[in-house]
């Protein structure tokens, strides 16, 4: 079954606590990326990846970094997590056999709390 | 990317035809349609989009008005499942804003039994 996976699912933590949440797409897409979803804002891009080795910022970078080092996973690393980023994040992928880049496939989310 | 404007929230019977309006008036010849859905915090799901001719596909139907100013995601047959937040989306098929989803504020659909 095509899909994006993202673990973990729910996750509480405390700040400056360094986390990963892991992202894989088994659809062989080129485009990924990564949004939070904030009451009232919508969803804000985080950041992207148009292909391996390729990254690069988008409305909210401020705390993240992310690698792109295989097509298929996208892990978006906190080093140092504030109460700020306590959110719902979303993972995506796309690309040609999707119907193009703006035809995305989101995981189900990770609910994250930072204490 | 050209803004958006949606109703907050809307109301529909099940079986009947849900009709959801997006007012977009400075939409350039370039900018795409687009609609998502989002279903009680799972991740947005993709349902259809254009540029300038209706589109149908299994989920639903695109009008998009001759100006382009305007445009109406139709569910044929609304069901309690389709109760949701539809977000209509407006931008370039490339360029700088490729693969970049704005999501506003959306319209809550909710599907009465």
């Amino acid at each position: 079954e095509a899909q994006v996976t993202q673990n973990p699912r729910y996750l509480i933590t405390v700040t400056g606590k360094k986390l990963t949440v892991t992202c894989s797409q088994n659809m062989n897409h080129e485009y990924m990326s990564w949004y939070r979803q904030d009451p009232g804002l919508g969803l804000r891009q985080i950041y992207y990846s148009m292909n391996v080795e390729v990254t690069d910022k988008g409305d909210v970078p401020e705390g993240y970094k992310v690698s792109r080092k295989e097509k298929r996973n996208f892990p978006l690393i906190l080093e140092s997590p504030s109460p700020n980023q306590t959110s719902l994040y979303f993972c995506a992928s796309s690309g040609p056999t999707s119907g193009g880049y703006n035809e995305q496939f989101f995981g189900p989310g990770t609910r994250l709390t930072v204490l | 990317d050209a803004k958006t404007t949606q109703p907050t929230s809307m109301d529909c019977a099940e079986g009947r035809a849900a009709n959801l309006p997006c007012n977009h008036s400075t939409i350039s010849g370039n900018e795409y349609v687009y609609w998502y859905r989002q279903i009680h915090s799972q991740g947005p799901q993709y349902i259809i989009h254009g540029l300038k001719n209706n589109e149908t596909n299994e989920m639903a139907s695109l009008i998009i008005t001759e100006d382009r100013k305007s445009s109406t995601l139709i569910l044929p047959h609304a069901t309690l499942r389709d109760t949701a937040v539809y977000y209509c989306i407006v931008l370039n098929a490339g360029g700088t804003s490729y693969g970049k989803l704005t999501f506003g504020q959306g319209t809550i659909l909710t599907v009465h039994p």
